[in-house]
């Protein structure tokens, strides 16, 4: 099963408006990775945040980690209609004997209405 | 620039038929990987590369072959297609095996359709 759940799958908001979107996982991890996709395109990495952080910002994103609930949220605020896309969470979590390996959750489909 | 780049990225074949999609990268990166991507099922991983003739299996390998012989290349062979691998195939790098708290790196996707 996906280690990354993002919820909600869908959400539609009015340009302005702040989008939340929320991921959890099942195991511990070194770090938690948000990307962003536009329809049929690539992922393009957006923010990073690390087991050891409890919050981050990047211009208009804001991150949280709560390693105690095995979760996070990725916030944009002031939306704009070119911030339409898919959003997924990526957890990078050890491998044994060395190394880690990211597994994404199924996304967040973000509709943002002019 | 740096870039990960896939071909094609448009294919439509027939079951049985052998194709390879071709993936470069030109940032030294030495961990290469594939992913699919369905609807609900989100991105799984089909191979992974942690270095030149270091290949692994990911989550959903089956039907899948890869080759890994030099650093900036990691094909993606299907030897042969069926329906069920009708999907979107992403290629991916980053820096390195140990990868923690390296930014992976995206190609555009090659879209695939087995009839």
């Amino acid at each position: 099963s996906q280690q990354g759940e993002e919820d909600p799958q869908a959400l539609s908001i009015q340009e302005g408006e702040n989008a939340t979107m929320n991921c959890s996982y099942k195991t511990s991890i070194n770090n938690l990775q948000w990307y962003r996709q536009n329809s049929g395109r690539g992922l393009v990495h957006l923010i990073l945040i690390r087991s050891n952080e409890r919050e981050k910002h990047s211009g208009r994103l804001r991150v949280t980690l709560d390693t105690s609930k095995k979760s996070s949220s990725l916030l944009i605020t002031a939306s704009r209609a070119a911030d339409t896309a898919s959003y997924f969470c990526a957890t990078d979590a050890r491998v044994r004997p060395s190394g880690s390996r990211l597994t994404f959750g199924e996304g967040t489909q973000l509709t943002v209405n002019p | 620039e740096a870039q990960v780049t896939q071909n094609p990225r448009y294919l439509i074949t027939v079951t049985g038929k052998k194709l390879t999609v071709t993936c470069s990268q030109n940032m030294n990166h030495e961990y290469m990987s594939w992913y699919r991507q369905d609807p609900g099922l989100g991105l799984r991983q089909i191979y992974y590369s942690m270095n030149v003739e270091v290949t692994d299996k990911g989550d959903v390998p089956e039907g899948y072959k890869v080759s890994r012989k030099e650093k900036r290349n990691f094909p993606l062979i299907l030897e042969s297609p069926s329906p069920n691998q009708t999907s979107l195939y992403f290629c991916a790098s980053s820096l390195s095996w140990a990868h923690s708290g390296n930014t992976i790196y995206f190609g555009e996707g090659s879209w695939l359709t087995v009839v």
